[in-house]
Order: structure tokens, then sequence, then C-alpha cells
């Protein structure tokens, strides 16, 4: 079964200290990764995503991905995190075609200042 | 560039009545759009895959005469919300698909009394 897992549901960091957020998907066929970011009032942005090659990944605002086919993961990271990164993120996977995709359950970022 | 609008941003109606929402993609033409609801503090779930000049691909257990889909027009699709009920107040989110991304509207709120 295709799935997304997003095993924390809400962070919380201090503005300037690093984040990663933990993504695994279960799929049944070559996994096309993506990282969303989504603001109150706002539609999904996408900060980056993965299809081949490298598999460490760089994307907007500062963020990057590391693709681990081992551990089935695709974990976003962000060295020093800004107060305006509190939002909500969503991990997804999927297909050649992307004509479905799956998502996590999303994880909420709260930045203390 | 890549901009998808939806139309209304909120919308409450009463219980039986019917709500049609618009999903337009501003400055680019799409073959394929996507709807999705979303419950709080849950992911977005893939309702149907929208393709112009043709049916809507339904996913198992979203009822297609409830919730109806027109992809008339390479930069609109609308979701009509059928005989609404206090159960489908819900987030409602489309994307538009554009070469290789999913671009998302911002979303809209529907609240059925």
């Amino acid at each position: 079964a295709q799935s997304v897992t997003q095993p924390d549901i809400h962070i919380t960091v201090s503005e300037g200290a690093s984040l990663e957020l933990r993504c695994n998907y279960s799929y049944g066929a070559t996994p096309y990764l993506f990282w969303y970011v989504q603001s109150p009032g706002q539609g999904l942005q996408l900060l980056l995503k993965y299809f081949s090659g490298d598999t460490l990944v760089q994307g907007i605002k500062g963020f990057e991905a590391e693709f681990k086919r081992s551990q089935s993961s695709f974990n976003l990271r962000k060295p020093s995190v800004h107060w305006s990164d509190a939002a909500e993120y969503f991990c997804a996977v999927g297909p050649y075609n992307f004509n479905k995709f799956y998502f996590g359950s999303g994880t909420k970022l709260n930045v203390k200042p | 560039g890549a901009v998808v609008s939806q139309h209304p941003s909120r919308v409450i109606c009463k219980s039986g009545t019917s709500v049609k929402i618009e999903c337009r993609s501003l400055d680019f033409q799409a073959t394929t759009m996507f709807w999705y609801r979303q419950f709080p503090k849950q992911s977005l779930m893939l309702m149907a895959t929208s393709n112009e000049g043709s049916k809507a691909t339904y996913e198992q257990g979203v009822e297609k005469d409830k919730f109806l889909i027109n992809h008339a027009s390479l930069t609109l699709s609308t979701l009509t919300v059928t005989s609404a009920h206090p159960e489908d107040s819900s987030f409602y989110i489309c994307s538009a698909l554009w070469g290789n991304e999913q671009f998302f509207g911002p979303g809209t709120r529907l609240t059925v009394l």
C-alpha cells in the first residue's frame, strides 16, 4: 500500500536552531518525492522535489532534503530556522506521471523567539 | 507564474443546498487538475482527478454524484458539492498539473450549517 508517514505532528524549535522533519514512505514503484509548506490562507508551496540523481536536494528558503532508499525516508532539514518558517509541512510521494500524490499528515512547526 | 486561484475562499451554506467551488489556473493551461479534501490536523486526501474534456476519475469512497467535477476548459475546473450536509464541512483544495509539478490553490473553507 502507498503511504507517507510524518511521525511528528508538532515540532517547536528556537529561532536559529537546526531543524529536521521526518518523512517515511511506502510506495510500490519508483517514488517521486516532494516537500510542501502550507501557511495559513495560502496554497501549498513546493519546497523541493526528488526524482533521481543526487540524493541530497536543495530547495527554496534554505531547505534541503536527503533521499535514503534503504530507509524509505526523505527527511527535510534546515541549518538555521527563521521565525518566518513557522508553518505546516507536508511530505508527498507520487508516480512518474504525477497523477496521484499521497500526502503525509503534516508536521506543524513552531519557532520560538 | 504558475498561479492557481480558488473561489470562493470561504462559504457557509445551509444543509441541503449545493455549493460550487471554482479552481482556475491563471497563467498556464492545465490539462489535469486535482481536488483534495483536508480535515483538521489531517493530510490532504485526493478526491478526484479532473481531465479537461473528459469525466473525472474519483478515488475510492468518494461519491461522484455528490461531488460533481467539471473541467470544461484548460484553465477552469469546478467542484460542486450537491445537497451538502454538515459532514461535508471541510477544507477543499485544488491543484493544477503543469509539467512535472502540481500547483495548489489557496483552498476553500466550506461550512455547512
